[in-house]
């Protein structure tokens, strides 16, 4: 069974268009986050949920939009791409309390911008 | 804000050596400091971690070591395999002022263990 799903796997897309990543979590965790990686592999946390409420929120534009329906879903849409969004995106989950820390990745989201 | 600081980029050793990681961190509250491991195509994956309150702690063929003071840990991998070929990745988190974890990454060390 997939603890931490995303999708699409492989996103290839054009400038200026709208885009969605989905990300699903079957580990009954309270706590969701989007990290990016860039090219050099540098992991940075983008936006951290916990039970639908955005408690992070780095220093991203405002293009890129976190939506929370439920604690096992934290989607990520993204308005007006440009070509410095390519990354790869990894959706990830906690459980908060009971301070395991540990932090479930996904299987990544490659998202190239022509 | 917190900056960890991860050496070396890269590191090649032979099948059976060991190979140690170091990263250093610059926020002294911090107190949880997880190693994750990344192969090709996947996410990153924990394969150990520490908190502030423990100076060492060992998982078969894996170690974790921190100093406080100096505010740097380090990762040993014993014994090494092929398939222990990866990136890794250190981390240091905090609670933040919503009493919630915010980890940040270091930037990286790709592993490759020769046959």
């Amino acid at each position: 069974d997939t603890a931490v799903s995303q999708t699409p796997k492989y996103l290839v897309t054009q400038m200026g268009n709208d885009k969605s990543i989905k990300c699903e979590q079957n580990l009954g965790h309270d706590t969701m986050y989007w990290y990016k990686q860039d090219s050099k592999k540098f992991l940075k946390i983008m936006f951290s949920y916990n039970n639908k409420e955005l408690i992070i929120n780095e220093t991203v534009p405002n293009r890129f939009s976190p939506k929370s329906p439920d604690k096992a879903h934290l989607n990520l849409h993204i308005n007006s791409l440009e070509l410095g969004d390519s990354a790869v995106y990894f959706c990830a989950s906690s459980q908060e309390r009971g301070g395991g820390g540990e932090q479930f990745f996904g299987p990544g989201t490659r998202l190239t911008v022509l | 804000g917190e900056n960890v600081e991860q050496h070396p980029s890269t590191l090649s050793v032979q099948e059976g050596d060991s190979a140690v990681i170091k990263c250093t961190y610059s926020d002294s509250a911090s107190n949880y400091f997880p190693w994750y491991k990344q192969e090709l195509g996947k996410g990153p994956q924990l394969i150990i971690d520490i908190r502030s309150n423990v100076g060492e702690k060992k998982d078969q063929r894996i170690a974790v070591t921190l100093n406080k003071t100096a505010k740097h840990f380090s990762l040993h991998i014993t014994e090494t395999q092929p398939e222990d070929s990866a990136v890794y990745f250190c981390a240091a988190s905090r609670k933040s002022g919503t009493g919630r974890r915010a980890l940040t990454f270091g930037s990286g060390t790709r592993l490759q263990v020769q046959p």
